[in-house]
């Protein structure tokens, strides 16, 4: 349990409305990332944030913007929902080296 | 153009014996790779990890072996448990990060191979 939690952890909503998916952590790490997950493709790289205030764009930002300003959380906003962003949002942290510890994912539904 | 892949979706061993998942990789720039398994409605659990300057790693019943010339590695479960039954993605990771020389700028993932133990 890497102390990573996801909220909400399912949200249907309608095509064009914002939303707003929140990671937690209370480990205090420096290194925090979403990814999506679809059938077919894996799991994909939106975004990640390597201190407050400090975001990256990462393989499929599109569509997303994050902000981090405090340590402990990093929120992944969808300005205007749209079908295609339907999928399985994850929230990993990095502590030392390249291994990432996941949470539990937030399922989103955009209709 | 997908710089890791693992070719087969679905994979059925029976319980006991060798499980060995495949990986490959196009990106030379990749230094570390991770294998990572994950339930349905989890998330992602680490498994076993190896550094490009290894060729094997293990972990209990768990062994990644790396071929860097081949750009290939493989995941090997010994015995295969039912417990074991998943979908099992590999992923690499490249530049290393100023802050933490850790490939903090995030991993490149296969779309995964579902591991079926049959009893």
């Amino acid at each position: 349990d890497a102390g990573i939690t996801q909220s909400p952890r399912h949200k249907v909503t309608e095509t064009g409305t914002p939303v707003t998916l929140r990671c937690h952590q209370t480990e205090n790490h420096r290194y925090m990332y979403w990814y999506r997950q679809d059938p077919g493709h894996g799991l994909r790289l939106i975004h990640y944030s390597y201190g407050v205030k400090d975001t990256d764009k990462g393989e499929v930002s599109d569509g997303y913007s994050v902000s981090r300003s405090k340590t402990e959380d990093f929120l992944l906003t969808l300005e205007s929902a749209t079908s295609s962003q339907t999928s399985v949002y994850f929230c990993a942290i990095s502590r030392v080296g390249h291994e990432q510890f996941f949470g539990p994912g937030t399922r989103l539904t955009v209709l | 153009d997908q710089q890791v892949k693992q070719n087969s979706p679905s994979l059925s061993v029976q319980e006991g014996r060798i499980s060995i998942l495949n990986c490959d990789y196009t990106n030379s720039m990749f230094d570390y790779f991770l294998w990572y398994k994950k339930y349905p409605a989890e998330g992602p659990t680490f498994l076993i990890s190896i550094s490009s300057i290894k060729d094997k790693n293990e972990d209990g019943r768990f062994t990644v072996f790396l071929n860097k010339s081949a750009k290939h590695l493989s995941l090997h479960i010994v015995p295969s448990q039912p417990g074991d039954s998943a979908v099992y993605f590999c992923a690499a990771s490249g530049q290393d990060h100023p802050y933490s020389g850790g490939g903090a700028d995030g991993l490149t993932f296969g779309k995964g191979t579902h591991l079926i133990i049959q009893p």
